[in-house]
Formats: structure tokens, C-alpha cells, sequence
């Protein structure tokens, strides 16, 4: 069954820190892996996307990393801001299916001060 | 350049009432979405329209219908509306259907049905 999990549920930080966020997946055949930010309230926005042969991507203070072999991915938020408070979801397309999208519950993450 | 617009953002149901939720984009994408989003539970895709003039079900269909009524807008109908409809829902859309294309999301729509 194709599945995507994440880890931590939840998660609190102080403003300044880092932290990482992790994602696997169990979806075959495998297209691209995105990461979204929701903030409470609002829609899910991209960060990033990945196809099998790309590793790492950053956007600003995010970076995305992929372990294809491994199933496994990882969202890095350095010098977190009061304003990184949101879900981050982990979404996994399938290379068949027409292309089906299975998404993670995501991570909450809240930045103190 | 709005993106993608949902209305209304809340409505109030009793159960057995039927509303339409509207979504329209102006980015010219071909491909548009509506999804659920349930606590605890990741976003599960309810309909889709690959391009003007085709629909789809997804992983959630029963009790929910759509049109595509142009290329840019997609509304999802709930002709009797159940408890279990309570839901947040998102309207999506993306240059081309499949796993390639990206997806901007709407605001979401907050439905309540007592």
C-alpha cells in the first residue's frame, strides 16, 4: 500500500534554532517528492520538489534532502523565525495511477520566542 | 494575480442541506482538484478534472459531485449533506495533470454540517 509517514507529529522550537523534519515513504513506482508549508488557516504552498535524481534542495532557510534507496526524506529549517510556525506536509506522487499525489498528515511545528 | 479563489470560506449545514463550493483560478491551468482535509488525516483528493470538459473520481467521491464549467472553474456539490462532510476543503489546480505538474492550492472552504 502506498504511504507516506511523518515524523514528529508535532514539534517545538525556540525562534534561532534549527530542526529537521522527516518523511517515508513506502509509494512505488516513484515520480517526485514535495514539500509543502501550511500555516494555519490558509492552503498548503510548495517549498520544494524532487525527482529521483536530485538529492538536495534548498529554497531560502529550507533545504530538502532525498534518499531515494532508503524511501526516506528530511526538511531542514535553519535559524528558525516566528513565522516558520505551520503544518509541513510530505507529498509523494506516484509514477502510475495518473500520477497520484499521497500525502503525509504533516508535521505541526511551532516556533517560540 | 488572485491564484486560486474558493467561496464561501465557512458555511453552516444542517444535515440533508445541499450547497455548491466554488473554485476558480487565472493562472490558464488545465488540471483542478478538490481535496479534503480532515484532522490527523493528510489531504485525500475527493474529484479532479485532468482538462476542460473531463472529470474524475478520486480516492473519496461518495456523496459529492463536480463541473467543470470552464477551464477556469471546478465546483464541487454536496447534494445532501452528512455529519461525516464536516471537512475543510481545498481547491487545487496545476498546469498539467499527473505527477509532474505542481499544484497551487485555495484558501479552503470550512463546512460544518449539523
Amino acid at each position: 500500500k502506498n504511504q507516506v509517514e511523518q515524523s514528529p507529529q508535532s514539534l517545538i522550537i525556540l525562534e534561532g534554532k534549527n530542526c529537521t523534519l522527516q518523511c517515508n515513504y513506502t509509494v512505488s513506482p516513484f515520480s517526485n517528492l514535495r514539500w509543502y508549508k501550511q500555516d494555519t488557516g490558509r492552503g498548503p504552498v510548495s517549498l520544494t520538489i524532487m525527482t529521483f535524481s536530485e538529492n538536495t534542495k534548498s529554497n531560502g532557510r529550507y533545504t530538502a534532502t532525498l534518499d531515494a534507496d532508503t524511501k526516506q526524506s528530511s526538511l531542514h529549517i535553519t535559524a528558525s523565525q516566528l513565522s516558520d510556525s505551520a503544518s509541513y506536509i510530505c507529498v509523494v506522487s506516484a509514477n502510475n495511477q495518473g500520477g497520484k499525489l499521497i500525502f503525509g498528515q504533516g508535521t505541526e511545528l511551532s516556533v517560540k520566542p | 494575480n488572485a491564484g486560486v479563489t474558493q467561496t464561501p470560506k465557512f458555511q453552516v449545514l444542517k444535515t440533508g442541506q445541499s450547497m455548491t463550493l466554488q473554485c476558480a483560478q487565472d493562472m490558464n491551468h488545465n488540471s483542478m482538484y478538490w481535496y479534503r482535509q480532515d484532522p490527523g488525516m493528510g489531504l485525500r483528493l475527493i474529484y479532479y478534472s485532468a482538462s476542460e470538459g473531463t472529470t474524475d473520481k478520486g480516492e473519496v467521491p461518495n456523496g459529492y459531485n463536480v463541473s467543470r464549467l470552464n477551464k477556469r472553474e471546478f465546483s464541487l456539490r454536496l447534494e445532501s449533506a452528512a455529519p461525516s462532510q464536516t471537512s475543510v476543503y481545498f481547491c487545487a489546480s496545476s498546469e498539467s495533470p499527473g505527477a509532474s505538474g505542481e499544484l497551487f492550492f485555495g484558501e479552503g472552504s470550512r463546512l460544518t454540517v449539523l
